[in-house]
């Protein structure tokens, strides 16, 4: 089946620096993937929709110049949070659209950060 | 998007049928339905999906009435491993849409 993947899997840093978080579609090719962010006891919170070769769209209230996302090719997206304060300490999700695929979504494991 | 309405939470014991019931009165034609499961400090994972009427897979079933403005997740014979969190989402099929995610269902299940 197709397999999503994400890198690291959980990571802690200090406030202030940054953190690139990786998504990869390890099987199939993703024109399109979507990131999410999940606080606990919450549900999953999208944070932009990002395109291979072309500039993420980010939903309302989160800001793209602290959440970089670079989708430089068909199996790899990147997340990186700059500035890192307490509150982006979160559960951190990707997910990727297969080419062939119309509407079912596959799931990475998720990424731990804790801001210290 | 179809906004959807989900139990908070259920409960129930090991080998008996779970239903969930989802509502999304405001689902537009092009539409699908999808469930997802959702272990703590794990990415969701595809359950099952459906346009209309019945599907029907190894893990699960999904009802879905005439005028499609709710659906029905069944789990026959659950055990403790299904306890999670099962998230009914209505998008269209167009490629590229996002999945926006409610609040969903917590699931507990007991010996």
């Amino acid at each position: 089946g197709a397999v999503v993947s994400q890198h690291p899997s959980w990571v802690i840093c200090k406030s202030g620096t940054s953190v690139k978080i990786e998504c990869r579609s390890l099987d199939f090719q993703a024109t399109t993937m979507f990131w999410y962010r999940q606080f606990p006891k919450q549900s999953l919170m999208l944070m932009a929709t990002s395109n291979e070769g072309s500039k993420a769209t980010y939903e309302q209230g989160v800001e793209k110049d602290k959440f970089l996302i670079n989708h430089a090719s068909l199996t790899l997206s990147t997340l990186t949070v700059t500035s890192a304060h307490p509150e982006d300490s979160s559960f951190y999700i990707c997910s990727a659209l297969p080419q062939r695929e119309r509407y079912e979504q596959y799931f990475g494991p998720g990424t731990r950060l804790t801001v210290t | 998007l179809a906004k959807t309405t989900q139990p908070i939470s259920m409960d129930s014991y090991e080998g008996q049928e779970v239903n969930i019931t989802c509502s999304h009165n405001n689902i537009a034609t092009n539409d699908y339905i999808t469930w997802y499961q959702q272990f703590p400090s794990q990415g969701p994972r595809f359950i099952i999906q459906g346009y209309k009427t019945k599907v029907t897979n190894e893990v699960a079933s999904l009802f879905i009435p005439a005028d499609r403005k709710s659906s029905t997740l069944s789990l026959p014979r659950v055990s403790l491993s299904d306890t999670a969190v099962y998230y009914c989402l209505v998008g269209s099929n167009q490629a590229g849409t996002a999945l926006i995610f409610g609040k969903g269902t917590t699931l507990s299940v007991s010996s």
